[in-house]
């Protein structure tokens, strides 16, 4: 069982598109996390967020409590965002922090 | 700006062996975690110390032991390596517990042969 799962696992858009990776979740949550990880293997946190909406540069984070759902949000894709985005969750019932497994996106210029 | 400092970058042990994977993080951080990577899993929490002095168990525990060794560092010790254990290993921080942006380092890619 899966406490995060993300969609699609994998995407490629064309430079300039606008692209939506999507992001559900089981438990109940105090927090959810929007991290990013360079083909590298870097990991960067992008978004921690609650409730509404946060907005960083071209990246937009959306969260729905009532439907247990997140979405990441870029605009005019670039090929520097390819990278694989995780979701993850700290659960408000405990220490326990879940991960999904990630959504690979290639941006062709 | 070293954020979270992760030592070694690349290891290959043999089944049986022992070895300490060590973090380091700059940032007067309360809260340390450690976590694996591995294909088609999501990151998986190994332990974690929620501040200088403590540390508990998280999803995956078995075969790890840890130490918060002071606010800076939090190691992380196989004590006999099985192939299982084949993985990548984060270290992260955090200002407080959970609920606050983790900062990750650069991983170490650890196989077991």
């Amino acid at each position: 069982k899966n406490e995060v799962e993300q969609s699609p696992q994998n995407l490629t858009a064309q430079e300039g598109e606008f692209i939506t990776i999507n992001c559900s979740y089981s438990v109940g949550i105090s927090a959810l996390h929007w991290l990013q990880q360079h083909p590298g293997g870097g990991i960067v946190s992008l978004f921690m967020l609650s409730s509404g909406k946060k907005k960083h540069g071209r990246l937009i984070a959306t969260i729905n409590i009532q439907e247990k759902h997140s979405s990441l949000h870029i605009t005019a894709s670039h090929p520097r965002d390819s990278a694989v985005y995780i979701c993850a969750v700290s659960s408000n019932t405990g220490n326990q922090f879940y991960f999904g497994t990630g959504t690979s996106l290639t941006v062709i210029p | 700006n070293a954020g979270v400092t992760q030592t070694p970058k690349f290891q290959v042990l043999k089944t049986g062996q022992s070895m300490t994977l060590q973090c380091a993080q700059d940032m007067n951080h309360n809260s340390m975690y450690w976590y694996r990577q591995d294909p088609g899993m999501g990151l998986r929490l190994i332990y974690y110390s929620a501040s200088e002095g403590t540390t508990d168990k998280g999803e995956v525990p078995n075969g790890y032991n840890v130490s918060r060794l002071n606010k800076r560092e939090f190691s992380l010790r196989l004590e006999s390596a099985a192939p299982s254990q084949t993985s990548v290993y984060f270290c992260a921080s955090s200002a407080r517990q959970l609920n606050q942006p983790q900062h990750f380092g650069d991983g170490t890619r650890l196989s077991i042969l």
